[in-house]
């Protein structure tokens, strides 16, 4: 069965430093998305993407946050200058149909740790 | 706020019992959908209901959905030890399906 694939797993970084959490989407899907679970609570929606361009946005997602499908295949979500707030589960999905018939596909997670 | 709740919010059965897991919801929505999480793992999609069903069936796992009480509720029967995980209802909140999630039941099947 097709997957989405994140990686790293896990990442720790210093606070102020920049990370680049990767996701492979599924080959045929349009739709792509961030979200983040900090430990124990919500998942939040942070931003969609598609037609490589942002579509929607959350208040979380500032200008710290940016999202990039540099080479057809690949979707990134950098965060500028992290700080200890930023530890969360990130989790990237795909859909080809904006969730309307099927429901999305989650990758595995990266979990971020700033310290 | 947008967010809705579920509950309960921890639920412990035994092995082969039922449980049942509510979600409530504030915004209208195209459909609503189940997400099952292990301990530290991602999201894996279980069921989605259209916002014009009421019922709908995928092996041990019934959903039905009452827009007028914006409510849900995900049945799993028979449970099993490998049920025990986080559920969480989740609808989609804008035009390109970006979902609201709730806040989750935590589900503990004991053997």
């Amino acid at each position: 069965e097709p997957e989405v694939t994140q990686t790293p797993s896990h990442q720790v970084t210093q606070m102020g430093q920049e990370v680049i959490l990767r996701c492979v989407p599924i080959s045929n899907h349009l739709y792509f998305y961030w979200y983040r679970q900090i430990l124990g609570q919500k998942v939040e929606f942070l931003v969609s993407f598609y037609n490589n361009e942002i579509s929607e946005k959350s208040e979380i997602f500032d200008d710290q946050f940016s999202v990039e499908r540099p080479d057809g295949s690949n979707f990134t979500l950098k965060i500028r200058s992290t700080k200890l707030e930023d530890s969360a589960m990130y989790f990237c999905a795909s859909s080809d149909d904006p969730g309307l018939f099927f429901g999305y596909t989650f990758g595995s997670g990266t979990r971020l740790t700033v310290v | 706020s947008q967010q809705g709740e579920e509950d309960p919010q921890a639920l412990s059965i035994q092995e082969g019992e039922n449980a049942t897991m509510n979600c409530s919801y504030k915004t209208s929505i195209n459909n609503l959908q189940w997400y099952r999480q292990n301990s530290g793992r991602g999201l894996v999609h279980l069921i989605l209901i259209r916002s014009n069903e009421r019922e709908k069936h995928s092996g041990r796992l019934r959903v039905t959905l009452d827009t007028s009480k914006k409510s849900s509720s995900l049945l799993i029967t028979a449970s099993r030890a490998a049920d025990t995980a986080s559920y969480f209802c989740a609808w989609g909140g804008g035009s390109q399906g970006n979902l609201i999630f709730g806040k989750g039941t935590k589900l503990s099947v004991k053997p």
